[in-house]
Formats: structure tokens, C-alpha cells, sequence
């Protein structure tokens, strides 16, 4: 089945600890992309990638890293989580990143505190 | 950033009845517009992706328009039905760059 599978779904952790969240997709897509939701602003870009090797910042970048080393995986970093990092994360991935639809993971409900 | 702005924010109908929601969008440098469908707890599913000019495009009860020289879309259901309750989003798409969502249309339906 074609998805994009993200782990975990809910997450709980304290300032400062670093967490990782994988994003999967198994389409052979190029483009993969990180948003945040959070209430009254909509969905915001992290970060995307349009390739194996290549990243760039979306909206919100600060206080996120990714990487993109092979196509299947765009792994979310936190390097020191805050407070104002508690969110609803979705990763998501289209062919190329161009006209065509987004696929979107289950979603990860972070809290820090 | 490029501002994607929908209207209303939210809105309740009744079961039968017809609605449009709008999307505006800066027409400068389009590429393509985006139409999703988000339920509670789910995530959200592409409706549409249009990209020329006077598209027009349909899948079941749903259809959209897209006016790119004046940027707007609309995104139309017919007979509203309980199950088409969620939070249609919109969101643009310049070519090479960040897909730029607005913040959505909650769609409330009574039987």
C-alpha cells in the first residue's frame, strides 16, 4: 500500500532532550516536506526536500534540523526541544513537488515540557 | 511569504444544502493551487491540483474553479452531506519554492 508513514504518533518529552522523528514513504517520491499545525495558524513548512542530498527551509525553520540521505526517509530532528515546539507535525511527500498532490503522514502529536 | 487567505473561516449548513468556500491567493508567479479535505483526527487527502487558468475540476459532490489572473478558487459541494464535515484547506504552489497553505474552511453539516 502506497503511504507515508511517520513515527511516533505521540510524543511526550522534557526541554532540552533531543528527539527524532522518522517520516517513511515507500512511492519512490522525490519531494518530502515537514509542517507543523498549530491552532489559528494553519498548516506552516519546516522544511522540504526536493531530492536525495537536498534540503531547504520552509517558513518556520528555526530550532529544526532535517537530512535526506536516502529518498525514502526525511527524518525530523530536534536538537533541544522547547515549549513553543509543541505542535502537531505531518510529513508529507508528492512526485516531484511540483503540480502534484500531497501525501500525507498520520501525524505526530509532540508536547514538551 | 505569499499569503493564502480563505473565507469564511467557518461555516454550519444543513444536510442538502449547497456551499462554496473562496481561496485567495497572489496571482504573481503561480504554479499551482491546492485543494484538501482534513478530518478530525485524520490527515488531510487531496481533493485537487489545478494549474491553468479557468480550470475546472469535479469528483463526486465537490468541484473547484481557479481564476490565476485574478487569484481565487472556489471550492463548491452540492447537497451537503453529514460526512463532509472537515476543514478544507487550500494552498499555493510557486515553483520551486514552499507550498503555502491557508488556514482553512471548517465545514459543519446537521442531518
Amino acid at each position: 500500500e502506497a503511504q507515508v508513514t511517520q513515527n511516533p504518533r505521540y510524543l511526550i518529552t522534557v526541554t532540552g532532550k533531543k528527539l527524532t522523528v522518522t517520516c517513511s514513504q515507500n512511492m519512490n517520491h522525490e519531494y518530502m516536506s515537514w509542517y507543523r499545525q498549530d491552532p489559528g495558524l494553519g498548516l506552516r513548512q519546516i522544511y522540504y526536500s526536493m531530492n536525495v542530498e537536498v534540503t531547504d527551509k520552509g517558513d518556520v525553520p528555526e530550532g529544526y534540523k532535517v537530512s535526506r540521505k536516502e529518498k525514502r526517509n526525511f527524518p525530523l530532528i530536534l536538537e533541544s526541544p522547547s515549549p513553543n515546539q509543541t505542535s502537531l507535525y505531518f510529513c508529507a511527500s508528492s512526485v516531484t513537488g511540483g503540480n502534484e498532490k500531497l501525501f500525507f503522514g498520520s501525524g505526530t502529536q509532540l508536547s514538551v515540557l | 511569504i505569499l499569503n493564502v487567505e480563505q473565507s469564511p473561516q467557518s461555516l454550519h449548513v444543513q444536510e442538502g444544502d449547497s456551499t462554496n468556500f473562496t481561496c485567495s491567493f497572489p496571482s504573481s508567479n503561480f504554479y499551482a493551487l491546492h485543494w484538501y479535505r482534513w478530518e478530525t483526527a485524520k490527515s488531510p487527502e487531496a481533493l485537487f491540483v489545478m494549474t491553468l487558468n479557468g480550470d475546472e475540476k469535479k469528483k463526486g459532490r465537490i468541484s473547484a474553479t481557479l481564476n490565476t489572473k485574478e487569484g481565487y478558487s472556489y471550492l463548491y459541494i452540492k447537497g451537503s452531506q453529514p460526512e463532509d464535515s472537515a476543514t478544507y484547506l487550500c494552498a499555493r504552489n510557486q515553483a520551486g519554492t514552499a507550498l503555502i497553505f491557508g488556514k482553512g474552511t471548517t465545514l459543519s453539516v446537521s442531518s
